[in-house]
């Protein structure tokens, strides 16, 4: 079965700095990886995802992925956080032999200081 | 001309009733999906279904179950609610098995 680790549990950044949010998943074949955010009260909206060829998506807002398969990992990166970028981050992975159900981290909390 | 909607937004309701939560999605896609996020924010999948298959997480208790009126539509029933199932739950469908877009979700208290 499929597994996601989000290490950091709560991250804070100032605004303007970069930002990477980590993500390690576990899956015997090649991943269906994805990146979503959820503002407070809000639903999920998907930044950006990794089906196959280059290892490096763009996504909205000016995020960007990179798919490492010696890592086991699709960390999130973004060189200048807003403010409004605050929220929970969530990344997924899906099995295709499993009615590509997603497998969800457990998400990071960014707070970006002013 | 949201992609997505659920209905209703917020359902507060006491232990042991059963209640149904409405999902639509206009966008025509073949695959809905079912997901539970608890109070620390944990996203589960619960289940998976298109027209032809029914897939449902093993961990899910049979008092849940999907019923899908058409293609549009995937409505969750909830049988004998209990306060463990107080949670927020959320709608998405994809086209065949690629992107899920989520609905906003619907905020289930159980008093």
């Amino acid at each position: 079965a499929q597994s996601v680790t989000q290490p950091d549990i709560h991250i804070t950044v100032s605004e303007g700095a970069s930002l990477e949010l980590r993500c390690n998943y576990s899956y015997g074949a090649t991943p269906y990886l994805f990146w979503y955010v959820q503002s407070p009260g809000q639903g999920l909206q998907l930044l950006l995802k990794y089906f196959s060829g280059d290892t490096l998506v763009q996504g909205i807002k000016g995020f960007e992925a990179e798919f490492k398969r010696s890592q086991s990992s699709f960390n999130l990166r973004k060189p200048s956080v807003h403010w409004s970028d605050a929220a929970e981050y969530f990344c997924a992975v899906g099995a295709d032999n499993a009615g590509n159900m997603l497998t969800f981290g457990g998400g990071t909390r960014l707070m970006v200081k002013p | 001309d949201t992609a997505v909607s659920q209905t209703p937004k917020y359902l507060v309701t006491q232990m042991g009733n059963d209640k149904s939560i409405k999902c639509e999605q206009n966008l025509g896609h073949d695959t809905m999906y079912w997901y539970k996020q608890d109070s620390k924010k944990f996203l589960k999948i619960m289940f998976s279904y298109n027209n032809k298959e029914l897939i449902i997480n093993e961990t899910v208790p049979n008092r849940f179950s999907p019923k899908s009126p058409d293609k549009a539509h995937l409505n969750l029933h909830i049988n004998s609610l209990e306060l463990g199932d107080s949670a927020v739950y959320f709608c998405a469908s994809a086209p065949q098995r690629e992107t899920q877009y989520f609905g906003p979700g619907t905020r289930l208290l159980v008093l």
